[in-house]
């Protein structure tokens, strides 16, 4: 079945160091894929997401590229601040005829803490 | 205001205990979920509507059960509750014409103890 797999926590990085978290994928067909990002105390929000190969999703200065042939989808930020610290879930989604429930599922979140 | 609400924010409630969570939506969504958060294992599927009248059981509806009272109202029951159901739950509504993106309630901290 499908699944994500995500790097491990937590990690902890001083303020503007070099973000990387690593995400990879075994679905059926082709995915969405996406990452949520949760700040303490609150729900998941969109970050950002790709929907086909190549395909680069950006936002808040993150960047994530669809990798087809590594099946990743590999987090990145170039300069971290104190307010980025968060939990962070890679999720995919899959679709019709494979799948009709429109699930995101999701990778275990990695805990990112970031220091002044 | 928020577009997804849940009520209540934490609960802590005794083994055996009826519990119902509570979820709206003004965003109009057709699709709405259930998920249930547990350190080291992201979240989990528990059950999705597609409209009032379709309830479909995701990957861990074992022990719950819903309702889908009216396009914006989703809720989540545990009709007898056990320790291990202790966890954070997620409502969300899913935008079919943004690929599946979802959106996410505050969510609900629930304690059996």
């Amino acid at each position: 079945g499908d699944s994500v797999t995500q790097m491990e926590g937590p990690v902890t990085l001083s303020e503007e160091a070099f973000l990387t978290i690593n995400c990879t994928y075994t679905a059926t067909g082709y995915p969405s894929l996406f990452w949520y990002v949760q700040y303490p105390g609150e729900g998941l929000q969109l970050l950002l997401k790709a929907t086909k190969a190549d395909d680069k999703g950006s936002n808040k200065g993150f960047e994530a590229t669809y990798r087809k042939e590594t099946t990743s989808f590999h987090l990145e930020k170039g300069s971290v601040q104190v307010s980025d610290s968060a939990v962070y879930f890679c999720a995919l989604s899959l679709y019709p005829p494979i799948s009709n429930d429109y699930k995101l599922s999701f990778g275990a979140g990695t805990t990112v803490t970031v220091r002044a | 205001d928020a577009d997804v609400t849940q009520t209540p924010r934490n609960r802590i409630t005794k083994t055996g205990k009826r519990i119902m969570l509570e979820c709206s939506q003004t965003k109009g969504h057709d699709r709405m979920y259930w998920y249930r958060q547990d350190p080291g294992l992201g979240l989990r599927l528990i059950y999705y509507s597609f409209d009032v009248k379709d309830i479909n059981k995701g990957e861990i509806s074992d022990g719950y059960s819903v309702s889908r009272q009216a396009q914006a109202k989703f809720s989540l029951s545990l009709e007898s509750a056990i320790p291990n159901q202790t966890a954070l739950y997620f409502c969300a509504t899913g935008n079919p014409g943004s690929y599946n993106e979802q959106f996410f309630g505050p969510g609900t901290r629930l304690t059996v103890l």
